[in-house]
């Protein structure tokens, strides 16, 4: 268990709708990041938060937007769907800001689009 | 963009033979991290390598990052069934954002 909370596991959704995804970092992690991972594809980086505010930004799609709230939890949102954002989107967490620490996974949510 | 290639994409081997992953970047990095995701799983981190030359081991598992910081390798001695899974590097390179390889996935045959 990595501490790392993602809801829900699983989501079976049509094309043109708009999901939300939640990330509980770990307790007392500041950095809560979001990846995408496309069947037998590696992780692409979708945007960093760090103590609310956004810290980077990697290929994310105008139609996603995400956001750290003051508890420090996180959301993603994807809207619009098309088939091609079937994925499992992980949220990861860590204690520093830059990329130098130890990632920490939830066991992410796999996203189907109908 | 900064990318940094992984390979080979897929490795079987024997149980008890050796495993190696590559990763290569044209760019120095920061420091390179490696994780492993077991089949329907998530990524678990394993190590960080962060100077010019750096070799660590954790038991079986041999990590190396070059001497010009451009690449790492991954060495898995006498693979075992608990080895099967997806090993990733994580590049990163200065600029806020890891970028993982494509993964080596690795199968053990019994």
């Amino acid at each position: 268990d990595s501490g790392v909370t993602q809801t829900p596991k699983h989501l079976i959704t049509a094309t043109g709708q708009r999901v939300t995804l939640r990330c509980s970092p770990r307790s007392g992690d500041l950095s809560v990041y979001w990846y995408q991972q496309s069947l037998d594809q590696g992780l692409q980086f979708l945007i960093q938060y760090y103590n609310g505010e956004e810290r980077a930004k990697g290929n994310i799609l105008e139609r996603f937007s995400a956001q750290q709230f003051p508890d420090l939890h996180s959301e993603l949102n994807l809207s619009s769907l098309e088939l091609g954002d079937s994925a499992l989107y992980f949220c990861a967490s860590s204690v520093v800001p830059d990329n130098t620490g130890e990632l920490f996974f939830g066991e992410g949510s796999r996203l189907t689009v109908l | 963009g900064q990318q940094v290639m992984q390979i080979p994409q897929y490795q079987h081997v024997q149980e008890g033979e050796d495993f190696t992953t590559y990763c290569n970047s044209s760019t120095t990095l920061s420091n390179i991290q490696w994780y492993k995701q077991r089949p329907g799983g998530h990524p678990v981190f394993l190590i960080q390598l962060v100077k010019s030359g750096e070799v660590k081991k954790q038991k079986r598992l041999t990590f190396q990052f070059g001497e010009a910081k451009k690449n790492s390798s991954l060495h898995i001695t006498a693979t075992q069934t608990t080895d099967v899974g997806t090993y990733f590097c994580a590049a990163n390179f200065g600029n806020e954002k890891l970028t993982f390889g494509t993964g080596t996935r690795l199968t053990i045959i019994p």
